[in-house]
């Protein structure tokens, strides 16, 4: 019964690169979300995603970041040409549904750009 | 668009004594939920406690419990005998409990480092 799973648990880029950060939801939870975490600082919602949907990316930057949710395998949150202020830990959490009940973290991912 | 706040960015306590972390929050919406969250260096989300706007008794859950005044928008949590284990990051968090999807997310406090004093 594992739960929120995300990989890797620490990922180096260097400048310019593409950073792909998976997610894989708990078992029965069709609904993901992701949250960056900047130093110090609590989590800040980039995106709410269902299979095959984006359903509100309200707080997704316009540009390099894009996530999706595929009908099969993990979702996964892409940034194109990193740059140094896209170092934070990046965190996945998915529910079942609507509910609020089954809204459950995973460990997250920490994306260091040098 | 709804506000949290948690104004002490760092708190301590001696071991086995109660301390209470702080969080405000604005909104214009009547019904909503409100969390707790505990972030250890492992960097795991943990949820603490959670409350019901609309449930007028304050959640408790073991050793924590809340002091949820809606009126005043306030929502702070109290850990009695504090042990060892829980010092963390603790992050107050808010809900709608609108049901249109853009209503899902949760907006977080700041945080407030917890250190245990044994």
């Amino acid at each position: 019964n594992a739960g929120v799973m995300q990989n890797p648990r620490h990922l180096v880029r260097r400048r310019g690169q593409e950073a792909r950060l998976r997610c894989s939801p708990m078992k029965g939870h069709s609904h993901v979300y992701w949250y960056r975490q900047l130093p110090e600082e609590g989590l800040k919602f980039m995106v709410y995603l269902q299979k095959e949907n984006i359903i509100d990316e309200s707080g997704m930057p316009k540009e390099r970041f894009s996530a999706e949710f595929p009908k099969e395998g993990p979702s996964i949150l892409r940034i194109q040409q990193v740059v140094r202020g896209d170092s934070a830990a990046y965190f996945c959490a998915s529910s079942p549904g609507f509910g609020v009940y089954g809204y459950t973290f995973g460990s997250g991912t920490r994306l260091t750009v040098v | 668009a709804q506000t949290v706040t948690q104004s002490q960015p760092e708190m301590s306590v001696q071991e086995a004594e109660t301390v209470t972390l702080s969080c405000t929050y604005d909104t214009s919406e009547s019904d909503y939920y409100l969390f707790w969250y505990k972030q250890p260096p492992s960097r795991q989300m943990i949820l603490v406690i959670r409350q019901e706007a609309y449930k007028q008794q304050n959640a408790t859950e073991n050793r924590f419990s809340v002091n949820f005044q809606k009126a005043a928008k306030s929502f702070s949590l109290k850990i009695s005998d504090s042990q060892l284990g829980d010092a963390a990051m603790y992050f107050c968090a808010y809900r709608s409990l609108d049901t249109f999807q853009g209503a899902q997310k949760l907006v977080f406090g700041q945080g407030t480092r917890l250190t245990i004093n044994p």
